[in-house]
Formats: C-alpha cells, sequence, structure tokens
C-alpha cells in the first residue's frame, strides 16, 4: 500500500514538449514538495505547497508549475521541456505540527528529454 | 552555493564495525537535521534527526551527533550490516524557510559481508 505514489515513473519526450507527473499520498499529509534530483545526485527543493501557501524555490523555472487538485495530490507541469530538464523528479509529503518535518517521498519519475 | 556538504561521495567498512558518515552546513540559521537512506529506484526515508537543542539523539544502531559551534553533524551505524547499503543524505531545515529540506549531496555507504 504506497504511501507516496508517483505516475509515471520513466518519461521520455522531446524537446519543447509539455508534460506532467502525477503525486498522490494517502497519508492524510497536508503539505507536498516537490524535488528535482540531477545529474550529480543533488536533491533540491522546487516546490513546497498546502492548502494555503505555495513557497517556490527562485532558481526554478517558471516553465515548472505544481498544481493541486485536493490536498491528497501535487501535479508538476512542466511546459517546453529542454534537456537541462532531464532528472529524476521526487514527489514528497508531511504532515504540519508534527515531529519537524518528517517527510515522505515517492519513488521517482527519471525524465528523459531528448 | 552549498549549504550542505557531504565530503565523503563513498564510504565502504566491513560488517560489525562502526560506519560513520559527516556532514558540515553553512547557514547558522539551520535549527533541524535529518539523515535520509535511499536505496537505488527508491525515493528517500526517513532514518534519524537531532534538533539544534540538542547534541545527540540514538535511535538503536543510529546515532546522531550535533556540533553546533563546528557546524558539522555525523551519523554513526552501529554495528553495520550489509543492508546498511545505501546512499545517505544529509538534510537541514532553517526555521524562516517554509519547512523545506536543504540537502547535501549524499555518500555512498557499502558495508561488505
Amino acid at each position: 500500500d504506497t504511501a507516496v505514489s508517483q505516475t509515471p515513473k520513466y518519461l521520455v519526450t522531446q524537446m519543447g514538449n509539455d508534460k506532467s507527473i502525477k503525486c498522490e499520498q494517502n497519508l492524510g499529509h497536508d503539505t507536498m514538495y516537490w524535488y528535482k534530483q540531477d545529474s550529480k545526485k543533488f536533491l533540491k527543493i522546487m516546490f513546497s505547497y498546502n492548502n494555503k501557501e505555495l513557497i517556490i524555490n527562485e532558481t526554478v523555472p517558471n516553465r515548472f508549475s505544481p498544481k493541486s487538485p485536493d490536498k491528497a495530490h501535487l501535479n508538476l507541469h512542466i511546459n517546453s521541456l529542454e534537456l537541462g530538464d532531464s532528472a529524476v523528479y521526487f514527489c514528497a509529503s508531511s504532515l504540519a505540527g508534527t515531529t519537524k518535518n518528517i517527510q515522505y517521498f515517492g519513488a521517482g519519475t527519471r525524465l528523459s528529454v531528448l | 552555493d552549498q549549504q550542505v556538504k557531504q565530503n565523503s561521495p563513498s564510504l565502504s567498512v566491513q560488517e560489525g564495525r562502526i560506519s560513520i558518515l559527516n556532514c558540515d552546513y553553512t547557514n547558522s540559521m539551520f535549527d533541524y537535521f535529518l539523515w535520509y537512506k535511499k536505496y537505488p529506484a527508491e525515493g528517500p526515508t526517513f532514518l534519524i534527526s537531532i534538533s539544534s537543542i540538542k547534541d545527540k539523539n540514538e535511535d538503536g544502531r543510529f546515532t546522531v551527533f550535533l556540533n553546533k559551534s563546528a557546524k558539522h553533524l555525523s551519523l554513526h551505524i552501529v554495528p553495520s550490516q550489509p543492508g546498511d547499503s545505501a546512499v545517505y543524505f544529509c538534510a537541514a531545515i532553517s526555521n524562516n524557510a517554509g519547512n523545506m529540506l536543504t540537502f547535501g549531496g549524499g555518500t555512498r555507504l557499502m558495508v561488505k559481508p
């Protein structure tokens, strides 16, 4: 019973396309996140979102946008894909007010832009 | 500018011995630190954490030490087991950054039987 699930697991696409990655959590958490792990294996926060506030890492291009239809979902939309967007993207979630910010991660989506 | 650094990309230890993974940080606003463990093709999983008001936290075979003056923390695993072989990420939270994690680059631990 997967707690944080991402789809698809692999995504191969052409430059210039628009794509989405879906994330769902069944933990009852109220905050969700997107991270990017680049070719050097660094994990970097992209967004933090709860039903009140979206926090954006200032280094994230505005081609990336999170969309949350409800508390259990935070999808990542990417417009005009570029070669440098190739990476593994991780979704995570946490519950505010609990032991400080233990985040639970999905298994990742490997995006390859050709 | 990396605010959390793990200077050893890899570490190899013998089963049963102690593994020590190190992490340094530069941002004095960090007030909570976590270690995550990651297996291939999986997401990071939480291992252990420590608040900046403490200098040690222990959970079974895992102990995290924090030296605030040196801006250094370490994870000790004793005794090490082959199943501990994974990539370990140090992470930190700033009290004014929306609880977002800043990760180090990771250390690959290999525990040999």
